[in-house]
């Protein structure tokens, strides 16, 4: 069955440090794969996605995230963290045989000053 | 460029009355999700319309929910009777392709059922 882990549900970092959210998917081919942001009270809004090709993806707000077919993981990345980015942080996969597009169960990012 | 549109943004009501929460989603897309979230549960998905067609239904709780797009450009989730268990975050997204493209959420509307 498809699915998606994220296997850390609280991260806490230093404003300025880097950050890396890990995403693992179960699937049989190359799913397509999505990040998304949500900040309090708000929806989720699409930070990057994998379709193909690169690896390495560039997304929003200086965001990216890297393919890994071998590790069937997705990671966020972001090498300098700022206090806006506290929020939480969704892995989601799709496939053109997927009859649902599956989410992960979040992971809350906290900032510290 | 208008995004996916929610009405109420909140909701308040008494257990057994009757919520309609409302959705337009961004024109030209031809797929809409119905998405409920919970602390406890996270993001769970509802159901899901494919050219105005409910396409997958059976993340739908129960029979006291029911979801229609009688059209492109809108779509209804109804709870009849509410129960506080029914208290959530609501969202719709709407997307071009039915599962392989991006899909766009709007802001959500917060129920409360006491």
């Amino acid at each position: 069955a498809q699915s998606v882990t994220q296997p850390d549900i609280h991260i806490t970092v230093s404003e300025g440090a880097s950050l890396e959210l890990r995403c693992n998917y179960s699937y049989g081919a190359t799913p397509y794969l999505f990040w998304y942001v949500q900040s309090p009270g708000q929806g989720l809004q699409l930070l990057l996605k994998y379709f193909s090709g690169d690896t390495l993806v560039q997304g929003i707000k200086g965001f990216e995230a890297e393919f890994k077919r071998s590790q069937t993981s997705i990671n966020l990345r972001k090498p300098t963290v700022h206090w806006s980015d506290a929020a939480e942080y969704f892995c989601a996969v799709g496939a053109p045989n997927f009859n649902k597009f599956y989410f992960g169960s979040g992971t809350k990012l906290n900032v510290k000053p | 460029d208008a995004g996916v549109i929610q009405s109420p943004r909140h909701e308040v009501t008494e257990m057994g009355q009757e919520v309609t929460l409302r959705c337009k989603p961004i024109s030209g897309h031809n797929s809409l999700f119905w998405y409920r979230q919970t602390m406890m549960r996270g993001l769970e998905l509802l159901i899901y319309f494919n050219n105005n067609v409910p396409i997958d239904d059976s993340g739908m709780p129960e029979d006291r929910f029911s979801a229609k797009m009688p059209n492109a450009s809108f779509s209804t989730l109804k709870i009849q009777p509410s129960e506080p268990r029914d208290s959530a975050v609501y969202f719709c997204a709407s997307s071009l392709v039915q599962n392989t493209d991006t899909q766009y959420f709007g802001p959500g509307t917060r129920l409360t059922v006491l």
